[in-house]
């Protein structure tokens, strides 16, 4: 097991960038993708985008215009930025570590999550 | 895009069987993942690759999948199994489902 650890600001105003950061403490091996995913107060979670240790990432579609992932491998950290944001992005943000393979793949480490609210 | 539908809320009597259903088209072409979340944390994984469990599950969890269903059953149901259960499948990037919250009577 790992521990994540989210850290950033808890209020971000519209149209601006959230950026987050993911403190990985324990087993942050090279297998595993790292993940973001965020939820919404009162509903399901939404995947927001994985990056693997290699640099490569996926995004999920409907915030891939927006979003950016990257990965400082030597810090062990993994970071999220979202641009342009509107309420639409209030959330609880959570950072995840994902095992089983990049189509396949599991989410079975979770951050505690930090709520990041959009508004002036 | 692709939709995995969930009945919003299961209801059973402590002791007994809870089958929650997890809808998609073709989803047992799929790997399955379980979610469970209590209220104000964040969700644990309980179920993998439609019917494996991670430890500290108890083997009261169990899975399936078939044609366009998954399942999550939870056996011999207890107060502290209450919580929001999420489904979680891969299609064109990671898919969840919309949850159901499971009430102990």
């Amino acid at each position: 097991h790992v521990q994540l650890h989210v850290s950033g600001p808890g209020l971000v105003k519209p149209s601006e960038t959230l950026s987050l950061t993911c403190t990985v403490s324990g087993d942050s091996g090279s297998t595993y993708y790292w993940s973001w995913i965020r939820q919404p107060p009162g509903q399901g979670p939404e995947w927001i985008g994985y990056i693997y240790y290699s640099g490569s990432v996926t995004y999920n579609p409907s915030l891939k215009s927006r979003v950016t992932i990257s990965v400082d491998t030597p810090k062990k950290q993994f970071s999220l930025k979202l641009s342009s944001v509107t309420a639409a992005d209030t959330a609880m943000y959570y950072c995840a570590r994902a095992s089983g393979g990049a189509t396949t793949g599991y989410c079975d480490d979770w951050g505690q999550g930090t709520l990041v609210t959009v508004s002036s | 895009s692709y939709v995995l539908t969930q009945p919003p809320s299961v209801s059973v009597a402590p002791g007994k069987t809870a089958i929650i259903t997890c809808a998609g088209d073709n989803i047992g072409s799929y790997s399955v993942h379980w979610y469970q979340q209590r209220p104000g944390q964040a969700p644990v994984l309980v179920v993998y690759y439609d019917n494996e469990r991670p430890p500290g599950t108890p083997d009261r969890f169990s899975g399936s999948t078939s044609g366009d269903t998954a399942t999550l059953i939870i056996g011999r149901v207890e107060a502290g199994d209450e919580a929001d259960y999420y489904c979680q499948a891969w299609h064109d990037g990671v898919v969840f489902g919309g949850g159901t919250k499971l009430t102990v009577l």
